[in-house]
């Protein structure tokens, strides 16, 4: 059974810092892109960033770019999110989730839980 | 970037069919993926490349996608369907997924 458990969330100023992790488990890891997605309160789903498969290849949101950077560590079937010079609308639910299929531009078949994202002054 | 416009909310009685557009210029040349996200729960991935179900959806969901617009379509409504409903497409300008608003699909 596939499970993505992501942490690191928490409730910070304007400006600060944070690290999300996601840890994946249940399907082969290094063989896929993994994604971060976020949903604000009251507002839809919003695609954050994108990793490909042994992490060379990234890709942003322009909301995000030149702030956020997104990592992964294959030997620890792991995915990260560090996110610099939060501002008030970065305030979100953060969800990790897989690709459904090898090479990319494919569904996001599997999702965390969320860990939740609080920039407030 | 590409953009995908759903209505915020439908309202269908139980047991009846429910229809969910999502439109976007050409969507039908693009495959459509579609969510379901319900309160304090992950998105679902319940409809893939425009009609495909994953392994444990119920064959009462459906999609179609032509000319502008995509539709997911559930039959027999159960209240168990009010929920969320998200369209999502990559984008080929800006190389990355792009999701529509979302509806609130509402049973009465």
């Amino acid at each position: 059974e596939v499970q993505l458990v992501e942490s690191g969330g928490g409730v910070l100023r304007p400006g600060g810092s944070l690290r999300l992790s996601c840890v994946a488990s249940g399907f082969p890891f290094g063989s896929f892109v993994m994604n971060w997605v976020r949903q604000a309160p009251g507002k839809g789903l919003e695609w954050v960033a994108g990793i490909n498969e042994n992490g060379d290849i990234t890709n942003y949101a322009e909301s995000v770019k030149g702030r956020f950077s997104i990592s992964r560590d294959n030997a620890k079937n792991s995915v990260y999110l560090q996110m610099n010079s939060l501002r008030a609308e970065d305030t979100a639910l953060y969800f990790c989730a897989k690709d459904e299929a090898i090479g990319g531009q494919a569904a996001l078949d599997s999702w965390g839980q969320g860990t939740l994202v609080t920039a407030s002054s | 970037s590409y953009v995908l416009t759903q209505p915020p909310s439908v309202s269908v009685a139980l047991g009846k069919t429910a229809r969910i557009p999502c439109g976007g210029d050409s969507i039908g040349g693009k495959s459509v993926h579609w969510y379901q996200r319900k309160p304090g729960q992950a998105p679902v991935l319940i409809i893939y490349y425009d009609s495909d179900r994953p392994s444990g959806i119920p064959e009462r969901f459906s999609g179609s996608n032509s000319g502008n617009t995509a539709t997911l379509t559930i039959s027999g409504v159960e209240a168990g369907d009010d929920a969320d409903y998200y369209c999502q497409v990559w984008d080929n300008s800006s190389d990355h997924p792009v999701f529509g608003g979302g509806t609130k699909l509402t049973v009465l």
